[in-house]
């Protein structure tokens, strides 16, 4: 059973473009919603987190959307760029409790040029 | 500052075979977690140490894998006997803190043929 969902499985966008990733959970003990970014051949690594008490954060071009009554979530990248290429991971985890993240299947996004 | 790093990168065995996975963490970081993403499928937990103990070992599949922290430094993750659906990328992940961010290392690539 997937607790958390992603789509789309993958995604083109043009360079500039809006890219847009959306996530679905189902644990309400759910706590912390991080997003990971992975270049090939490396680890994920952390690129921007949400905690359920705010509706949006934004870093830079990155930007959180959480909407916590229809336990969604979603990763908006503005004006895309080729190096933006990469699969993305939501994932969630419940602090305080176990400390396991609970991942999507990832979402692999090409941003052409 | 070194990373997480693991070894091998890549590993290509035959069914019924024992493979071990080694883990180094951040110096210093106590917390160590182990996760496992089979192909096309999402990124799932396996174990989480804090120093040399075992904190939750609640996504290990069964008795074929075993995980040690020894002193509280690196980690190995043994599989014996080695099935087909243990292929998969291995990841390993440290922490400073229970609540910390965790850094991923780059995986262990496993083909069991």
């Amino acid at each position: 059973q997937q607790q958390v969902k992603q789509s789309p499985q993958s995604l083109i966008v043009q360079k500039g473009g809006i890219s847009i990733i959306n996530c679905a959970y189902e644990n309400t003990a759910f706590d912390y919603f991080p997003w990971y970014q992975q270049f090939p051949g490396k680890g994920p690594a952390l690129l921007i987190a949400i905690r359920p008490d705010v509706s949006e954060k934004k870093e830079g071009r990155f930007t959180i959307s959480f909407n916590k009554s229809a336990k969604q979530f979603s990763l908006h990248i503005m004006d895309s760029q080729p190096g933006d290429s990469a699969t993305y991971f939501c994932a969630a985890k419940t602090q305080g409790g176990s400390e396991k993240l609970v991942f999507g299947k990832g979402t692999k996004l090409t941003v052409n040029p | 500052e070194a990373g997480v790093t693991q070894f091998p990168s890549h590993s290509v065995i035959e069914k019924g075979q024992t493979v071990t996975l080694r883990c180094d963490p951040i110096s210093g970081h106590d917390n160590l977690y182990w996760y496992r993403r089979v192909m096309g499928k999402e990124i799932k937990f396996l174990l989480h140490f804090v120093k040399e103990s075992k904190q939750d070992e609640s996504g290990m599949p069964n008795n074929r894998f075993l995980a040690e922290r020894t002193g509280g430094t690196y980690s190995t993750l043994k599989v014996q006997p080695a099935e087909l659906e243990d292929s998969g990328v291995y990841f390993c992940a440290s922490s400073p803190t229970l609540l910390g961010e965790q850094f991923f290392g780059p995986g262990t690539r496993l083909t069991v043929l």
